[in-house]
């Protein structure tokens, strides 16, 4: 099975990039995605990535995939007091003994803004 | 579709109650998961169903716990007696069952935050 790693927090101050690391072992994911967690609310789509990609860009988001590493990255350009949330790796991929559309996902980064 | 919806949004009771979690997935998602969110323990997968049959309990805590997905449109998760220590915020997700639902991933519910007193 899937064994996703993250780190708990990562502090930075408003204007900065913010790098969110997550580490993996099962390198036959077809997606890998990032979640966003705000505040009182559920885990959100932020984005994905083709495990036949190494980059993805999306307005302030870089996603970069090291698959020989199995190391995936979510950047943050410009990071704004309202990105202060708690943002999840997820990745496809059946679990052991059960087929489908399953995800398995990290136990998530805390990210704090501050002004 | 108005998203995967859960109810309540908040539920405080009484260590003994019986506490019942409900969940409405998106029309046409074959997949029905249910998770639980601590600070401690982070977000566990406690059970998930395919087309209303349940595939994989082994996250359930203990026997307390149990769901059932009657329809493609309503589950429930019970906890019977509730105690202190299954406050948490319990989730609700839902994907469809073909290959391309892979891109949208998982939608979740707004959750239901569970406090036992």
């Amino acid at each position: 099975g899937e064994d996703v790693e993250q780190s708990l927090f990562l502090s930075v101050r408003e204007g900065d990039s913010s790098v969110i690391n997550c580490t993996y072992t099962d390198s036959s994911s077809t997606y890998l995605y990032w979640y966003k967690q705000e505040p009182g609310a559920g885990l959100q789509l932020l984005t994905y990535i083709f495990s036949n990609m190494d980059m993805k860009q999306d307005q302030r988001l870089t996603v970069l995939l090291n698959k020989k590493d199995k190391h995936l990255s979510l950047r943050i350009a410009d990071t704004q007091t309202g990105d202060s949330a708690i943002y999840f790796c997820a990745f496809s991929g059946a679990r052991p003994g059960n087929a489908g559309n399953m995800l398995t996902f990290g136990g998530g980064t805390r990210l704090m803004v501050k002004p | 579709d108005a998203g995967v919806i859960q109810s309540p949004r908040h539920e405080v009771t009484e260590m003994g109650q019986e506490v019942t979690l409900r969940c409405k997935p998106i029309s046409g998602h074959d997949y029905l998961f249910w998770y639980r969110q601590t600070m401690m323990r982070g977000l566990e997968l406690l059970i998930y169903f395919n087309n209303n049959v349940p595939i994989d309990d082994s996250g359930m805590p203990e026997d307390r716990f149990s769901a059932k997905m009657p329809n493609a449109s309503f589950s429930t998760l019970k906890i019977q007696p509730s105690e202190p220590r299954d406050s948490a915020v319990y989730f609700c997700a839902s994907i469809g069952g073909g290959f391309g639902d892979l891109l949208y991933g998982y939608t979740f519910g707004s959750g239901t935050r569970l406090t036992v007193v």
